[in-house]
């Protein structure tokens, strides 16, 4: 079965430092991946998402970004940290060329201080 | 105007009780259809999706579609105060690998 792993679960980091969060997918080949940004009242909104190794689509102007070195692994960064970066992000597959469902990991929670 | 649009809530119900949650939707051409629940401080978890008109049972949730009135529901019968948390709708057009998501309905069910 298809496991999604994200880490950390949390981090608390100040205002101007660096910033990567990791998600890996096990248990399938070729996926989709996605990074997402749930912030309160808001909903879940896309920032990246990547069909393959070294294709990334932004979404959100802002000051991360991803990369995805392998195949089932998929970096989100930032070089500097700004408050309006606080927030819950959820890393996200689906099958390439499958169905449109999205299986989400269990996500991080970034304190911006 | 958002693409969807669902009640925040909260939607507080006694335990049994049948609960309906909605979304609406704007552009018609969305196709595939999905639902989510969300327990506080977790991901998203996939409950049910379908791709058609109509509905779609899964134990004690039942998913429906009217793509007529752009309109989707979940239905959950003799509800549980485990099913207490966020239901997230989620839609795709089907041309890119992304999808739409309604800002959630908070679910409370009471003992």
């Amino acid at each position: 079965s298809q496991t999604i792993h994200q880490w950390p679960a949390t981090l608390v980091q100040p205002v101007g430092s660096p910033l990567s969060l990791e998600c890996t997918v096990e248990g399938t080949s070729n996926p989709n991946l996605y990074w997402y940004r749930q912030a309160a009242g808001r909903g879940l909104q896309l920032l990246f998402y990547s069909v393959g190794i070294g294709q990334i689509s932004s979404e959100v102007p802002q000051n991360l970004s991803a990369s995805r070195p392998q195949d089932r692994q998929f970096i989100l960064s930032s070089k500097k940290l700004l408050l309006s970066d606080s927030g819950f992000y959820l890393c996200a597959w689906s099958v390439r060329g499958g169905g449109y469902e999205q299986y989400f990991g269990p996500g991080t929670r970034l304190t911006v201080t | 105007q958002k693409e969807v649009e669902q009640d925040p809530g909260p939607l507080s119900v006694p335990e049994g009780a049948i609960v309906s949650l909605n979304c609406t939707y704007s552009n018609s051409a969305f196709q595939y259809f999905m639902w989510y629940r969300q327990y506080s401080r977790k991901g998203p978890e996939l409950l049910m999706y379908t791709y058609s008109s109509g509905n779609k049972e899964d134990g004690r949730f039942t998913a429906q579609v009217d793509k007529s009135s752009k309109y989707i529901s979940l239905f959950i019968r003799d509800s549980q105060p485990s099913d207490s948390a966020t239901y997230l709708c989620a839609m795709s057009d089907g041309t890119a690998s992304k999808l739409t998501f309604g800002t959630g309905t908070r679910l409370q069910v009471t003992l």
